[in-house]
Formats: structure tokens, C-alpha cells, sequence
């Protein structure tokens, strides 16, 4: 039931953009997209409720289908501050409701060089 | 508009011993989640509790337990430790736990020895 994030790894150079994409076999409840740099704790980004919406602050944005069950979080013009490890969350359904448990994937890695 | 704290922050215990962590959510949230973060395996779901209830726990062996108190602070023990329960151990709060925003703590590393 964890959610799958794919690519495990990515390295860009400054002003370059990249995808992290978060797939569940699941119906879901709510897609969140956290940062976590090294040696800190979790940061949040943003949270997706509905199907097919897309959100967004500064140059980071994030998109839900729901058809797909997958969420994609998009980095634009990346900055050496975007380094860090990207981790989608998801909540299932259950009895019209969320499940209160949010699932982790096991992480982006982004590396932003000068 | 303090954070959420989570002690200690490190600590180092032997095989078969106890631990117990506490983490203090932000005033007025009420959800309180539990995570073990291990190196490659990511953030893996412990439990979480709403106003003092269990709503919801992954899947951990019974050793792992926790509690939520009616102030919303938070505890959870581990019992009979184990080398593999060495892990950073995140602790995050929301308002309702459901929909919303986490604020996570800094953690508790914990080293089995």
C-alpha cells in the first residue's frame, strides 16, 4: 500500500526542471508532498484533495488525476535550495472518509549542482 | 508559536531494553502521527492518535505501542529492543489529522546497541 515514486534519484543542474511522479493502487483520499534536507525534519509543500487539480507556490507545482490514482510534483527553474529528498504521502478512502493514515513512499532524491 | 518537540533527542539503549519517546504537539492540534525513518526505507507509519484514540497503526509488532494524552502529548515505547529498531523516530501534529498539513518534529534518533 505504500505509493511508488519514481525516478529513486535525479541530478540537475541549476535552472533545470524536473518531475517527481507518486502512483498508489488505491483509491485516494489526499496526495501531500513533503522536502526533507539532510539532517532535518520533514518540511510540507503542498496537499492534493480532488482529482485532476493542481496546485502550486513559487516555481514548485503539483498535479492529482485521480482516474490514475497519480500525483506529479513539478520543479521549475530549480534552484540549489530545491536540494533535498521529495516524499509523496497518501491517504486511502475508507467509509467516506480518510483511512487517518498517511502512507509514505520512500523518497526522491534531488540533487541541484551549480 | 513553538514547534513540536520531541524528546530526547538522541539516545542509546541495548538490545532487550525499553524506550520511551515523548513528543509535544503545537498548541491546538490534536493529531498526533508516528514515523520511523530508516536509512532506504523512508517514512514508515507507526500509529496515530486523535483526542487520546488510536484511529489508526501500520504495521509494527506489539512491542511497538503508544499513547496520547488528554493535553495531546504523545508517548510511544518500545519494548524488548531489537539492533533493527535502530531509526530516526518522527513524531508530527495537525489540527484533525486528516486532509491537512503535518508539522513534524526534529525526532529522536535512537541507537540499539
Amino acid at each position: 500500500q505504500q505509493p511508488v515514486q519514481s525516478p529513486q534519484a535525479v541530478i540537475l543542474r541549476e535552472g533545470e526542471d524536473a518531475v517527481i511522479n507518486c502512483s498508489s493502487s488505491k483509491a485516494l483520499y489526499s496526495v501531500h508532498w513533503y522536502r526533507q534536507k539532510h539532517g532535518e525534519a520533514p518540511v510540507f509543500l503542498m496537499i492534493l484533495l480532488k482529482g485532476g487539480e493542481q496546485k502550486g507556490h513559487d516555481k514548485i507545482s503539483a498535479s492529482f488525476n485521480e482516474k490514475k490514482q497519480q500525483s506529479s510534483l513539478y520543479l521549475t527553474a530549480s534552484q540549489l535550495s530545491y536540494s533535498g529528498t521529495y516524499f509523496c504521502g497518501t491517504e486511502f478512502f475508507y467509509s467516506g472518509g480518510s483511512n487517518y493514515k498517511l502512507t509514505f513512499g520512500k523518497g526522491t532524491l534531488l540533487t541541484v549542482n551549480p | 508559536k513553538a514547534g513540536v518537540t520531541q524528546t530526547p533527542r538522541y539516545l542509546i539503549k541495548t538490545r532487550g531494553q525499553q524506550v520511551t519517546l515523548s513528543c509535544s504537539p503545537i498548541s491546538g492540534h490534536r493529531s498526533v502521527s508516528w514515523y520511523q525513518q530508516t536509512p532506504g526505507q523512508g517514512l514508515q507509519f507507526l500509529f496515530e492518535y486523535f483526542s487520546e484514540t488510536q484511529r489508526n497503526k501500520g504495521n509494527f509488532p506489539g512491542r511497538f505501542s503508544g499513547r496520547q494524552f488528554s493535553n495531546s502529548r504523545s508517548e510511544m515505547n518500545v519494548s524488548t529492543l531489537e539492533l533493527g529498531d535502530s531509526a530516526l523516530y518522527l513524531c508530527a501534529s495537525s489540527f484533525a489529522g486528516t486532509g491537512e498539513k503535518l508539522f513534524f518534529g526534529s525526532g529522536t534518533q535512537l541507537s540499539v546497541l
